[in-house]
């Protein structure tokens, strides 16, 4: 079974400042896809970015970048410019094509220090 | 833009009750999807529909039942609920099925007293 580790539990930054968040995962297949939600204290889940892993080509969304590293089956989020509104609880999740389940990571909390 | 509808948002039930979740997809999206998210948890994804098919099953209590409707709209059905049921409860829907982008709705929250 896939499994999506996310080893920093909680993270901190200045505002202003540029935050990477780490995610790896687990599986023993070539074509899948890969996200980022952002779940803030409404509890919302937000979809942040997402990657597909034939794209060689590193995803990008404004102040949001992912660092795809498919031979060390790595997913990390890139934050520049953090803002207050950027506090969060964020989820790497993965999916398997053909699938129709997203598998989630533990989770890392973020604060954004102003 | 529409997004996806919960209802109830908040639900509070004894055990040994039974509770019906109900979730309206984002219009012309035809999967739907069912999290649960436990306290201090990420979110475990319970079972989906394609087309008013089942297409995937997760970890889901045999006392869970779910199905989609015509209209496209699911419901999640639980039965002899149990404390550990409580939790937050996602419905999420795409356009198509695998590797499209989940749209979250906002969630039921369920307690179980």
């Amino acid at each position: 079974a896939q499994t999506v580790t996310q080893s920093q539990p909680e993270m901190s930054v200045q505002e202003a400042e540029t935050v990477t968040l780490s995610c790896t995962y687990d599986t023993s297949e070539s074509d899948y896809y890969l996200f980022w939600y952002k779940q803030p204290p409404s509890r919302q889940m937000i979809l942040v970015i997402r990657q597909e892993a034939y794209k060689q080509q590193n995803a990008t969304e404004n102040r949001f970048s992912v660092n795809f590293q498919k031979a060390a089956k790595s997913f990390s989020l890139k934050i520049s410019d953090s803002q207050l509104g950027d506090a969060a609880m964020y989820f790497c999740a993965y999916e398997e094509k053909g699938a129709q389940k997203l598998v989630f990571g533990q989770g890392t909390r973020l604060t954004i220090n102003p | 833009a529409a997004g996806v509808i919960q209802s109830p948002r908040h639900l509070i039930k004894e055990k040994r009750e039974t509770a019906t979740l109900k979730c309206y997809p984002i219009p012309r999206h035809d999967t739907v999807y069912w999290y649960q998210q436990g306290p201090g948890q990420d979110p475990q994804f319970l079972i989906s529909f394609y087309e008013k098919m089942q297409s995937d099953k997760g970890s889901i209590p045999d006392r869970f039942s779910a199905q989609q409707f015509s209209d496209y709209h699911s419901e999640l059905n639980m039965s002899s609920l149990e404390l550990g049921d409580s939790a937050l409860y996602f419905c999420a829907s795409s356009p198509q099925g695998s590797g499209t982008t989940q749209y979250f709705g906002p969630g039921t929250r369920l307690l179980v007293l």
